[in-house]
């Protein structure tokens, strides 16, 4: 069963940094794609970012490029997002996601884990 | 910038057949996929590459696309169906993003 855990959410002040990890299990992790998906309070998905799987190529959404990071332990079955220079719009809750295959969409998500930007 | 256009609610009788629709100018030539996100839950995969459907997810579920429009279609929608329901795909770059989301009310 594929299993996607999400941590390092919480409170953080504006222009504050904060990282994300996803420890995934019940596949191979190394040949999969993932994604990182963001959802505010009380509005909708909003794809944030994604990585190949070996970590060489990366892609980001307009709102969040020069500012977040994704990168991936192969070794340790863990994605992670690095965001620097948060703003109160970045609040939300991060999902972390497996592609369906390759380069494709998500299929298995986590659970998600709340950011909070305010002073 | 490009956008997926999905309409903000549709309300359906149980029984009846829901279509949700997402418009965009790449969908001729990009797969659309969709998700159903239920309330204070994370979301899942319900339609990919524009018609199939994942294991597990029942037949009732169908996806269609014809030129710059796709649809999620729900026929004999149940009260359990009731959720929000997203569409996916990407720019003609390869930029990936999703639709605005649509409220599926079925009573």
């Amino acid at each position: 069963e594929v299993q996607l855990v999400e941590s390092g959410g919480g409170l953080v002040q504006p222009g504050g940094s904060l990282r994300l990890s996803c420890t995934a299990s019940g596949f191979t992790f190394s040949s999969f794609w993932m994604h990182w998906v963001r959802q505010a309070p009380g509005k909708g998905l909003v794809w944030v970012s994604h990585i190949n799987s070996d970590g060489s190529r990366t892609r980001y959404a307009d709102s969040v490029k020069d500012r977040f990071t994704i990168s991936r332990d192969n070794a340790k079955n863990t994605v992670y997002v690095q965001m620097n220079s948060l703003r109160a719009e970045d609040t939300a809750v991060y999902y972390c996601a497996r592609a369906l295959n390759y380069d494709a969409p998500p299929r298995h998500w986590g659970q998600g884990t709340l950011v909070t930007v305010s002073s | 910038s490009y956008e997926l256009t999905q309409p903000p609610s549709v309300s359906v009788s149980p029984g009846q057949t829901a279509r949700i629709t997402c418009a965009g100018d790449a969908l001729p030539k990009k797969y659309t996929y969709w998700y159903q996100q239920k309330s204070g839950q994370a979301p899942e995969l319900v339609i990919y590459e524009d018609n199939k459907r994942p294991s597990g997810i029942p037949d009732r579920f169908s996806g269609s696309s014809s030129g710059t429009m796709a649809t999620l279609t729900i026929s004999g929608a149940q009260v359990a169906d009731e959720s929000d329901y997203y569409c996916y795909s990407t720019d003609s770059s390869g930029y990936p993003l999703f639709g605005g989301g649509t409220k599926l009310t079925v009573l």
